[in-house]
């Protein structure tokens, strides 16, 4: 199974917003609305922020939103902070065989 | 607050095992799944398998069938990750991460990771 397909990095500016997305096939994002995203800063432990396509938990700034359109999801940052510079990684179930699978990850970077 | 926390490090040698623990704290570890993801060094995540040891079911990736063997203690909450036949690109950071049994589909939160190292 290979990884979801994630540009390699995106930027912006302080207040502006951001959109990562997260491109699959019908076997695991356009499949199931079972779609997470995490945060891992530079030597730091991956964390959730998005769960189920559109789902925030509890304590994740409501900038942070998520969807998705047939085959891919998007992750969108609004309102760009310092602190939201990381790298960021989707996730899919792919059904009961495959389990999950991993986005490439994309580098954000606040200019 | 749920914790997880893993072994320390590992130096291996080509064609050796591995085990890695992870203890769970602060919640009912027969309610969780236990996922293994890994992270070789300046690389994404991958997804190796997990448990529910409240059914003591595990399921592999596929790429990792025959070669990872995940356990979990209910006694003392602890899950174990084991890779054999190791190979250096197996040197990566090994984490783990809860989800909830039966059925969700998120990892929260992780372990703080265990570096494997494998050089002859």
């Amino acid at each position: 199974q290979s990884a979801l397909t994630q540009p390699r990095s995106v930027s912006g500016s302080p207040g502006q917003s951001v959109t990562i997305s997260c491109t699959g096939s019908s076997s695991d994002v356009g499949g199931y609305n079972y779609v997470s995203w995490y945060q891992q800063h530079p030597g730091k432990v991956p964390k959730l922020m998005i769960y189920d396509v559109n789902q925030r938990p509890s304590g994740v700034p409501d900038r942070f939103s998520g969807s998705k359109s047939g085959n891919t999801a998007s992750l969108t940052i609004s309102g760009l902070q310092a602190e939201d510079e990381a790298d960021y990684y989707c996730c899919s179930y792919a059904g009961s065989f495959t389990f999950y699978v991993f986005g490439s990850g994309t580098k954000v970077t606040v200019l | 607050q749920v914790q997880l926390v893993q072994s320390g490090a590992e130096v291996k040698k080509p064609g050796s095992a591995v085990k890695v623990s992870c203890k769970a704290s602060g919640g009912t570890f027969s309610s969780y799944t236990i996922n293994w993801v890994r992270q070789a060094p300046g690389q994404g995540l991958e997804w190796m398998g997990r448990i529910i040891p409240m059914l003591d079911v595990a399921n592999y990736a596929q790429k990792f069938q025959g070669r990872v063997t995940i356990t979990a203690d209910k006694s003392t909450s602890t899950a174990y990750m084991e890779l054999i036949s190791l190979r250096f690109e197996d040197t990566a950071l090994y984490y783990c991460a809860r989800g909830l049994a039966p059925s969700t589909y998120w990892f929260d939160p992780w372990g703080q990771g265990t570096l494997v190292t494998v050089s002859s």
